[in-house]
């Protein structure tokens, strides 16, 4: 069974930073790129990153460019989100995913983390 | 980056109707569209790639069509467990943009 475990949320202030993780099982997870999607509360969908499968090919929303950083460590199934300078228009929920195929389509998802940035 | 615009934003319909969601690209996205259903408090799920094919384990009352710049999802009788958030995703460029979401209620 695929499972994608997502930890590190919680209570941050403007100006902190936060790492999130992604633990993945199931699945051959060096194989895939794999993304971060976030949704603020009460709205809709937003792509943040994504990463090839060694970590050699990155890109990122504009939104966070140059405050967020995407990573992976293929050696224990786990993506990562590196949070700076976060943003009170940062606070959503944080869900991993799996992209897969040509189409890149985001086939398993996590549970999602919550990130909070207020004061 | 490519804006991605659904319509309507909310709809209300019944039980066995029939409903349709557009999504427009602001360029040509070919079929590099994909729709996702999301539910309260969950993960979203995907339904249909490439604009028109439907995921395994997804009901055949699902369907979705189109390329370029203009795609739709219908659902053809609408089931209880229907009633939910669909988002169209174009993939052809980064980032990947979500359209704002089509809340479909009761």
């Amino acid at each position: 069974e695929v499972q994608l475990v997502e930890s590190g949320g919680g209570l941050v202030q403007p100006g902190g930073s936060l790492r999130l993780s992604c633990a993945a099982s199931g699945l051959p997870f060096s194989r895939h790129w794999m993304t971060w999607v976030r949704q603020a509360p009460g709205k809709g969908l937003e792509w943040v990153a994504n990463m090839n499968e060694d970590g050699s090919q990155k890109d990122y929303v504009d939104s966070v460019r140059g405050r967020f950083t995407i990573s992976r460590d293929n050696a224990k199934n786990s993506l990562y989100l590196q949070m700076n300078s976060l943003r009170a228009e940062d606070t959503a929920v944080y869900y991993c995913a799996r992209v897969h195929g040509s189409y890149r389509i985001l086939d398993y998802w996590g549970q999602g983390t919550l990130v909070t940035v207020s004061s | 980056d490519i804006q991605m615009t659904q319509s309507p934003s909310s709809l209300s319909a019944s039980v066995g109707d029939r409903v349709t969601i557009t999504c427009r690209a602001s360029q040509s996205i070919s079929t590099y569209l994909n729709w996702y259903q999301q539910k309260l408090g969950r993960a979203p799920k995907l339904l249909i790639s490439a604009a028109s094919s439907l995921q395994s384990g997804v009901p055949s009352r699902f369907s979705g069509s189109g390329s370029g710049t203009d795609f739709t999802l219908s659902i053809s009788s609408l089931q209880p467990e229907d009633f939910a958030t669909y988002y169209c995703q174009q993939t052809y460029s980064t980032p990947h943009t979500f359209g704002q979401g089509t809340k479909l209620e009761i």
